[in-house]
């Protein structure tokens, strides 16, 4: 079955540096991925995703993210942080099966 | 278009109680899916159900069930409430679901559930 890893728990930043959020998958196949953001006391509001073709996926909210076959790997970056990105982040796969499995997420602080 | 809603936002119950939470998709998305999320266990997949049809469960025990109806609108419910299923329940809409793993889901706001 597939399975996602997120490595980092919690993350802190300044406000305008970049940011690198890691999520590594296990699957057989290519795996279908998405990241997902959660701010506190609302529901899971997609980033991006990756199905197919580029690796280098754009998003909403300037991040985008790269699909690494080599590596089993699909981090999150965005060049210039910005305070309203404090939230929870959540790496996904979804794999051929009628289920999606989510990585612990990462919780994101930006400091002032 | 409006997104997800569930209903009702919080809910308090006590041990051994049941519970109905309700969960209105995306117009026109036929695929609905339910998950729990808590501080320990994170994001579980409990179920998905598609045209009236469930398509796939999540390794939750029985207690856990829910529904579909012919308006996609769906239901869950579990029985015999216990202290470990306070939780924030999110429930998930997609136009064709999950099969393929490939749909987009959108989320709604969750039910926060306490069991006392």
């Amino acid at each position: 079955a597939q399975s996602v890893t997120q490595p980092d728990i919690h993350i802190t930043v300044s406000e305008g540096a970049s940011l690198e959020l890691r999520c590594n998958y296990s699957y057989g196949a290519t795996p279908y991925l998405f990241w997902y953001v959660q701010s506190p006391g609302q529901g899971l509001q997609l980033l991006l995703k990756y199905f197919s073709g580029d690796t280098l996926v754009q998003g909403i909210k300037g991040f985008e993210a790269e699909f690494k076959r080599s590596q089993s790997s699909f981090n999150l970056r965005k060049p210039s942080v910005h305070w309203s990105d404090a939230a929870e982040y959540f790496c996904a796969v979804g794999a051929g099966s009628n289920d999606m499995r989510f990585g612990a997420g990462t919780r994101l602080t930006v400091k002032p | 278009k409006a997104g997800v809603t569930q209903t009702p936002r919080y809910l308090i119950k006590t041990r051994g109680q049941q519970v109905t939470l309700s969960c209105s998709p995306i117009s026109g998305h036929r695929s609905v899916s339910w998950y729990q999320q808590t501080p320990g266990q994170g994001l579980q997949f409990l179920f998905e159900y598609f045209s009236e049809t469930q398509r796939n469960k999540g390794n939750f025990p029985g207690r856990f069930s829910g529904r579909q109806f012919s308006n996609s609108r769906s239901e869950m419910n579990v029985s015999t409430l216990e202290l470990g299923d306070s939780a924030l329940y999110l429930c998930a809409s997609s136009p064709i679901g999950l099969a393929g793993g490939a749909d987009e889901q959108f989320f709604g706001p969750g039910t926060r559930l306490t069991v006392l």
